[in-house]
């Protein structure tokens, strides 16, 4: 099955870049998804198919993917960032997850 | 304005059963293809089963094949997760999710429910 990786953390100054990963293998190939969730809320989308933005999402968000790695590229960085983020791929039929990774903006 | 509300929830013991509902409003069911995806507590998310538009196509991760089963009444605009033989690593919240198309592998999901919650413990 595949598997896909994120950093646990990740932690910024207010202000500044943050960027989280997802690792798997070949995922340039694959259409990646990235979802922003805060506590006590449902998952929101931030980013569809490696770079696109949904209508609401603040150009300060962007995302990459080639390679054995997608980004998701949080910039200006502010305290309502703060959040869980997770990258979504497809394996097949079958739908999967990245770990997650806890943005914290210091 | 699409809204997703999950029901169902509860406390159960090891080896039973609950089903948990998702009704729909907002677009027109049918035409979407339907998750499941759950959060244990203080854990990521994981998903756990797709149904097509028409319900004829269903897939299941490996952690509940065989045990749950994902169903919907479009007449009712009614997504149903039938969760049997419950073990309790499968506590945790519970969320549908809309699709962008019907079944599309590569696709992604717009909307989700708040939640419903399934405790398995004795």
């Amino acid at each position: 099955s595949y598997e896909v990786t994120q950093p646990v953390s990740v932690s910024m100054a207010l202000g500044q870049t943050a960027r989280i990963t997802c690792e798997g293998n070949n995922i340039g190939s694959k259409n990646v998804h990235w979802y922003q969730q805060k506590p006590g809320q449902a998952p929101v989308l931030v980013i569809f198919r490696d770079f696109n933005r949904p209508s609401g999402i603040p150009d300060r968000f962007s995302g990459s993917n080639t390679g054995n790695m997608a980004a998701l590229t949080i910039n200006r960085a502010r305290a309502g960032d703060e959040a869980d983020y997770y990258c979504l791929v497809w394996d097949g039929s079958t739908v999967v997850f990245g770990g997650g990774t806890k943005l914290t903006v210091l | 304005e699409v809204q997703l509300e999950e029901s169902g929830g509860g406390v159960v013991q090891p080896g039973g059963s609950l089903r948990l509902s998702c009704t729909a409003s907002g677009f027109t069911f049918d035409d979407y293809a339907m998750h499941w995806v759950r959060q244990a507590p203080g854990k990521g998310l994981e998903w756990v089963s797709l149904i097509s538009g028409d319900g004829t196509t269903t897939y299941y991760a490996d952690s509940v094949k065989g045990r749950f089963t994902i169903s919907r009444d479009n007449s009712k605009n009614d997504l149903y997760l039938q969760m049997n033989n419950l073990r309790t690593e499968d506590t945790a919240l519970y969320y549908c999710a809309k699709d962008i198309f019907d079944y599309y592998s590569g696709s992604y999901f717009d909307h989700w429910g708040q939640g419903s919650l399934v405790t398995v413990s004795s």
